[in-house]
């Protein structure tokens, strides 16, 4: 079953960091990109950040641009997203997200990770 | 950037009705456009890619048409399970820039 399984969310207060995971299983990780796409509370879907199979590419949308690092280990089938400075405006549900290559589109979802930044 | 709209913003029919949501981008996307479903509390579902294409698995009630910058999205018979929400998503690939609409919450009357 493919599958993708986030952790490492949680409360944390507005400055500090966060670290994020997503474990891949059921397809070969080391042939596609991945991204990390987030849903504010109540709000719709946007796109964070997004990691070639390779780790060559690496790309953030602005709001996180110098803040987030996202990174892969093939090895361990594993996706990450470093997240330090948070804002409250942060605060959502992270979801890690494969891509239907060649397409732009999303076709596996984990089930998501909260991140709430709040003191 | 790439400004992505949808109407209507919410819409209420009845099961077995034809439901049409469309979809519009600020510039011209080709057929890179893809439609997903949400039903509360859970992860986005992909069900359209590429403007037409259905996704595996995916009922072929589903549809999806366009190209340029006007894209239709169309549930044939409206089921009970189709309560969701529904998101439109343009994409352009490296530099990978991924645009969602605002999204069409869909219910039954």
């Amino acid at each position: 079953e493919v599958q993708l399984v986030e952790s490492g969310g949680g409360l944390v207060q507005p400055g500090r960091s966060l670290r994020l995971s997503c474990a891949a299983s059921g397809f070969t990780f080391d042939e596609y990109a991945m991204h990390w796409v987030r849903q504010a509370p109540g709000k719709g879907l946007q796109w964070v950040s997004g990691i070639s199979w390779n780790s060559g590419i690496t790309e953030y949308t602005d709001s996180v641009k110098g803040r987030f690092t996202i990174s892969r280990d093939n090895a361990k089938k594993s996706l990450f997203l470093q997240m330090n400075s948070l804002r409250a405006d942060d605060t959502a549900l992270y979801y890690c997200a494969k891509i239907l290559s060649p397409s732009g589109a999303f076709d596996v979802w984990g089930q998501g990770t909260m991140v709430t930044v709040s003191s | 950037d790439i400004q992505m709209t949808q109407s209507p913003s919410s819409l209420s029919a009845s099961v077995g009705d034809r439901v049409t949501i469309t979809c519009q981008a600020s510039q011209d996307i080709s057929n890179y456009l893809n439609w997903y479903q949400q039903k509360p509390g859970k992860a986005p579902k992909l069900l359209i890619y590429d403007a037409s294409n259905l996704e595996t698995g995916v009922p072929s009630r589903f549809s999806g048409s366009g190209s340029g910058t006007n894209f239709t999205f169309s549930i044939s018979s409206l089921q009970p399970e189709d309560i969701a929400t529904y998101y439109c998503q343009q994409y352009h690939n490296l530099p990978w820039l991924f645009t969602f609409g605002p999204g069409t919450k869909v219910d039954i009357k």
